[in-house]
């Protein structure tokens, strides 16, 4: 019952260092979200996905990048990065077809990523 | 743009007493989802209750309540008997049932819980 998995958990990076934040769901869900959290405040979102080969940007898309080659699978790119980028990471999804939606969302545990 | 607002960065709440939190939202639609989502400090966010816009009954899930105010766009949650393992923040949050894409949320309260 693995539902969404977020790896890594931890992770220190370098100013200008890449990485790629993995997630993956098991529940078939068609729509993915990636949100960031800074201390003290709510989620923001960066990137999202209503299924596979779509995404579009959310509030914060600056300095990440991803794509959704499989229903299963939503990556999340950090190119050059910037102490601005350090956060916690978490990645969800649901499933919403129509008229049928719950409007919940399943959230992985979270990644806490520095910048140094 | 739909808005969420939590004015109250903390609460304290003895054990098995009852607690408040408080929400505001703000928007146009008259169809739409709020939601309660507690993280622990585990992180992981777990949906504590929803609640359809359609509904004027209050949503209820075993100690966990709300109040429900459409008109004033309010929506707070009451946590009764309140435990130790309650303590955590609590994330008020808004989707749009026809605009489906995103979940927008409040700052957070953080709760906690003396014995």
């Amino acid at each position: 019952n693995a539902g969404v998995t977020q790896t890594p958990k931890f992770r220190i990076l370098k100013i200008g260092q890449s990485m790629t934040l993995q997630c993956t769901q098991d529940m078939n869900h068609n729509y993915m979200y990636w949100y960031r959290q800074d201390p003290g405040m709510g989620l923001k979102l960066i990137y999202y996905s209503v299924g596979a080969g779509i995404t579009d940007k959310g509030e914060v898309p600056n300095g990440y990048n991803v794509s959704r080659s499989t229903t299963e699978d939503f990556p999340l790119r950090l190119e050059l990065a910037a102490p601005s980028q350090t956060s916690v990471y978490f990645c969800a999804s649901s499933y919403s077809a129509g008229v049928f939606n719950t409007g919940e969302l399943f959230f992985g545990e979270g990644s806490r990523l520095t910048v140094l | 743009a739909q808005t969420v607002t939590q004015s109250q960065p903390e609460m304290s709440v003895q054990e098995a007493e009852t607690v408040t939190l408080s929400c505001t939202y703000d928007t146009s639609e008259s169809d739409y989802y709020l939601f309660w989502y507690k993280q622990p400090p585990s992180r992981q966010m777990i949906l504590v209750i929803r609640q359809e816009a359609y509904k004027q009954q209050n949503a209820t899930e075993n100690r966990f309540s709300v109040n429900f105010q459409k008109a004033a766009k309010s929506f707070s949650l009451k946590i009764s008997d309140s435990q130790l393992g309650d303590a955590a923040m609590y994330f008020c949050a808004y989707r749009s049932a026809r605009n489906t894409d995103k979940l927008i949320f409040g700052t957070g309260t953080r709760l906690q819980v003396f014995p």
